[in-house]
């Protein structure tokens, strides 16, 4: 049972243009969400994070969308850098229960071309 | 920002031998730390919490006698992968959860990752 889904395995954009990545989740208990990029043979970095009394969260480049009636969240990087190319992880959490543990997405590996 | 560290980064051993992993918050200290395994072009699946002074909590399907952790001190937990086979072979990576970040929120800070080949 995926409860946090990232439906594009990969993602090909132009540099200086926007990336964007999305999410699904299914349960409505998680209401703290967080976006990791992954580099292979390294453990993930976190980039940004957003609870869910916030619809927006903008830090840098980098802005994650939610929209809690759709159970989606979005990662929006502009503009597009080739260093930005990696693996990029959705987290869900229900921050209040279970200590806090993160429930991962299957990635998405962006590539962002010169 | 907040570092965590993994020893061995890599380690290659015999079927039937136990390994263990060590994961150190270096500059913070961490009540909570959690063990991930990660196959190839999948993603992470959680193993276990591992809190400080009490038992680890398990997911369900992970064998607590297989995958032994301990959380001696807020800066350290280990996991010991016991009688490695190689099924066991996988990417293993820990988080630690910080709490110093304010507004009630959080993150977790990942080491850079075990890689473990059972032969």
């Amino acid at each position: 049972d995926q409860q946090v889904k990232q439906n594009s395995p990969s993602l090909s954009v132009q540099e200086g243009r926007i990336s964007i990545l999305n999410c699904d989740y299914t349960n409505s208990m998680f209401d703290y969400f967080l976006w990791y990029k992954k580099y292979p043979a390294e453990g993930p970095t976190f980039l940004i994070s957003i609870s869910s009394i916030k619809d927006k969260n903008e830090d840098g480049r980098f802005t994650v969308f939610l929209n809690k009636s759709a159970k989606h969240l979005s990662l929006h990087i502009v503009p597009s850098q080739p260093g930005d190319s990696a693996v990029y992880f959705c987290a869900a959490s229900p921050l209040y229960n279970q200590g806090g543990k993160l429930i991962f997405g299957q990635g998405t590996e962006l590539s962002v071309k010169p | 920002g907040a570092v965590v560290s993994q020893h061995p980064s890599w380690v290659i051993c015999k079927s039937g031998t136990s390994v263990k992993i060590e994961c150190r918050s270096l500059d913070f200290q961490a009540t909570t730390m959690f063990w991930y395994r990660q196959f190839p072009k999948q993603s992470l699946m959680l193993m276990a919490t591992s809190n400080e002074g009490s038992k680890a909590t398990y997911e369900q399907g992970v064998e607590k006698d297989k995958f032994l952790i301990n959380h001696a001190s807020l800066t350290l937990s280990t996991l010991t992968v016991t009688s490695a086979h190689p099924e066991d072979s996988s990417f293993y990576i820990c988080s630690a959860r910080d709490l110093r970040t304010s507004g009630g929120q959080f993150a977790q800070y990942f080491g850079p990752g075990t890689r473990l080949l059972v032969l």
